[in-house]
């Protein structure tokens, strides 16, 4: 059974702070990786993609790979009450549907 | 937006009634899928299409429906349903199946 993991938090941080989120995955064939942004009541909404290994930047998000230790964390720099939401790890794999973590929770005190 | 649309986007149903939920992908994509979420847990993958051919089938039960008439139009039939069948019902579509998906907004369905 292949697995994408997640805690589920919450992770508390404050204003400005850096937020660290993880993700473990189980399928070593896994190529494509994604961070989604889900909202209280509201669907997923895509916000980094990542396929190779290393570090990737937009704006205050930073998705970071490790295939050989087979983990993707997302980093939020300066983060901002707006932030708080629930933030889903999906992990492909080749010819079906992604898997989608549980997801962590993020609250950001101002 | 994300190109994804769904109707109804709230809907209120008792238990012997039958309604539909309909998904609509404007992205020319190949795959779509059901989801459930109920409060405050996590995404449950209900169906999924390719090529409207359903794929997947995770163990849902029949008073679920789905019918895939085109790779741009996505239905969830639903009959006789349980209280415990209330929750945000979330469609999404995908280039291919194992691509990034797009959610739409989702239908909340309470069931009395």
């Amino acid at each position: 059974q292949k697995e994408v993991e997640q805690n589920s938090g919450p992770l508390s941080v404050p204003e400005g702070a850096i937020a660290s989120l993880n993700c473990t995955y189980s399928d070593r064939g896994s190529q494509s990786f994604f961070w989604y942004r889900q909202y209280s009541g509201k669907s997923p909404e895509l916000i980094m993609s990542i396929y190779s290994n290393g570090d990737k930047e937009d704006g205050r998000f930073t998705a970071q790979l490790n295939k050989a230790s087979q983990y993707v964390s997302l980093l939020i720099r300066d983060s901002q009450p707006s932030d708080s939401a629930t933030y889903l790890c999906a992990v492909n794999q080749a010819g079906t549907a992604l898997i989608f973590g549980k997801g962590t929770t993020l609250s950001v005190s101002s | 937006e994300t190109g994804v649309t769904q109707t109804p986007r709230h809907l209120v149903m008792g238990m012997t009634n039958k309604k539909s939920l309909k998904c609509e992908q404007h992205l020319g994509h190949n795959a779509m899928y059901w989801y459930k979420q109920s409060a405050k847990k996590p995404l449950e993958l209900m169906f999924v299409y390719n090529f409207k051919e359903q794929t997947e089938n995770n163990s849902v039960p029949s008073r679920f429906s789905p019918e895939c008439p085109n790779s741009s139009h996505l239905f969830l039939h639903l009959h006789t349903l349980q209280p415990e069948d209330s929750a945000l019902y979330l469609c999404a579509s995908s280039q291919e199946l194992d691509r990034e998906q797009y959610f739409g907004p989702g239908t909340r369905l309470t069931v009395t």
